[in-house]
């Protein structure tokens, strides 16, 4: 059983473009979520999806910043106009409801120059 | 409101000697808890988890925790450190009642040293 892939595992962004980060959750999880992370610093939640709805976007900045789960294919993380303070590695988790745990992806380390 | 704490940025301990790395919680309802460790460059690596039953967990590489309802307390332990168990550790909260969102703590680095 395959984990949580993501890619690419390393993207490099000049300032003004779009990042598009990938998400495929565990073979018959149904919960995505995005977190993000700077150097030596704690997990800052993003958004919180089910296939085809966003369930919480609390964490996500209003602009510039979009996330899906669609019905087929993997969850998509969308950054336009990306800034320097976009740098940062962004990781992906899913959940089965009834497990419980989450797993987490090996992350997408984001560098805007 | 949820959250999650953990009041130690930092802990430090010796190859061989016990560890305790603190989680305290505020959840409505029964709360589903977890351990995970981070290692430089990685992803998180699920350790345990508490959902119902004996408050004490085992989990992955020897670790344990405790769970305590009175004192809303999760904390990780270890009988005997090791050099590599130096990591991040993060507590974890599942809140069934607000749409399975999952809360985390800030983070505890674990430094053990020879």
């Amino acid at each position: 059983n395959a984990g949580v892939m993501q890619n690419p595992r390393h993207l490099v962004r000049r300032r003004g473009q779009e990042a598009r980060l990938r998400c495929s959750p565990m073979k018959g999880h149904s919960h995505v979520y995005w977190y993000r992370q700077l150097p030596e610093e704690g997990l800052k939640f993003m958004v919180y999806l089910q296939k085809e709805n966003i369930i919480d976007e609390s964490g996500m900045p209003k602009e510039r910043f979009s996330a899906e789960f669609p019905k087929e294919g993997p969850s998509i993380l969308r950054i336009q106009q990306v800034v320097r303070g976009d740098s940062a590695a962004y990781f992906c988790a899913s959940s089965d409801i009834l497990q419980g745990e989450q797993y987490f992806g090996p992350g997408t380390r984001l560098t805007v120059t | 409101a949820q959250s999650v704490a953990q009041p130690e940025d930092q802990v430090n301990v010796a190859e061989g000697n016990p560890l305790t790395v603190k989680c305290t919680y505020s959840v409505s309802g029964n709360p589903y808890l977890f351990w995970y460790v981070q290692y430089p460059n990685r992803g998180l690596q699920f350790l345990l988890k508490y959902i119902t039953g004996d408050n004490l967990v085992k989990g992955s590489y020897g670790f344990e925790a405790e769970f305590n309802k009175s004192q809303t307390s999760f904390h990780l332990k270890k009988p005997s450190a090791l050099v590599s168990d130096s990591a991040l550790y993060f507590c974890a909260v599942r809140d069934l009642r607000n749409f399975n969102k999952f809360y985390f703590g800030s983070g505890t680095k674990l430094n053990v040293k020879p």
